[in-house]
């Protein structure tokens, strides 16, 4: 069945430094690709989307790449700031019929240190 | 502009108690979900809504029901609550338009204690 695997974490960096969190995925036909983040205390927000292989999501600093010969969406940023400390979730639609149900990663929790 | 809103935002129970949690969503969305949070395991589904008056169970429905009896409200019911069912609680809504593509709402989560 369909499944998203993210590193574990949590990843612990100093400010300014790259970031790279693992994602990958297993799915029958063309999934579309999503990165969220959930701050403390907060419901889980887009980060950034994919729809289609090659496609490249940005946003804030944040991207990720679909990359279906190796199928992976690994989110990186160049810089991370302490205001990026937050919980990261890998996720994948396109599968249950008419619907976009998701499947989510277990995410990996970010802690950037001043 | 409000999104997707939950109440409660925290709620303890006893072993054997009921309650039902609300969502709301002024985005007019078709689809609606009802997600569970634990630690070390992601976010699963409970129950979704294609539309109003329809309800499909997820991946861990067991102990849960639903109900949409209007567009904008997907209620969560746990008719005998369990210690098992300690766990953060999620609402999430998504255009049908172009369905897989289009992104999820979430709202800020219920966070329920049972005892």
């Amino acid at each position: 069945g369909n499944s998203v695997t993210q590193m574990e974490g949590p990843v612990t960096l100093s400010e300014e430094a790259f970031l790279t969190i693992n994602c990958t995925y297993t799915a029958t036909g063309y999934p579309s690709l999503f990165w969220y983040v959930q701050y403390p205390g907060e419901g889980l927000q887009l980060l950034l989307k994919a729809t289609k292989a090659d496609d490249k999501g940005s946003n804030k600093g944040f991207e990720a790449t679909y990359r279906k010969e190796t199928t992976s969406f690994h989110l990186e940023k160049g810089s991370v700031q302490v205001s990026d400390s937050a919980v990261y979730f890998c996720a994948l639609s396109g599968y249950g019929g008419a619907t976009n149900k998701l499947i989510f990663g277990t995410g990996t929790l970010l802690a950037v240190q001043p | 502009n409000a999104g997707v809103t939950q109440t409660p935002k925290f709620r303890v129970l006893k072993t054997g108690q009921s309650m039902t949690l609300l969502c709301a969503q002024d985005m007019n969305h078709e689809y609606m979900y009802w997600y569970r949070q634990d630690p070390g395991m992601g976010l699963r589904l409970i129950h979704y809504s294609v539309g109003e008056g329809t309800t499909a169970k997820g991946e861990v429905p067991d102990g849960y029901n639903v109900s949409r009896l209007k567009k904008q409200n997907f209620l969560l019911g746990l008719e005998s609550a369990a210690p098992s069912q300690t766990s953060v609680y999620f609402c999430a809504s998504s255009s049908r338009q172009g369905a897989s593509n289009q992104p999820q709402h979430f709202g800020d989560g219920t966070r329920l204690s049972i005892l």
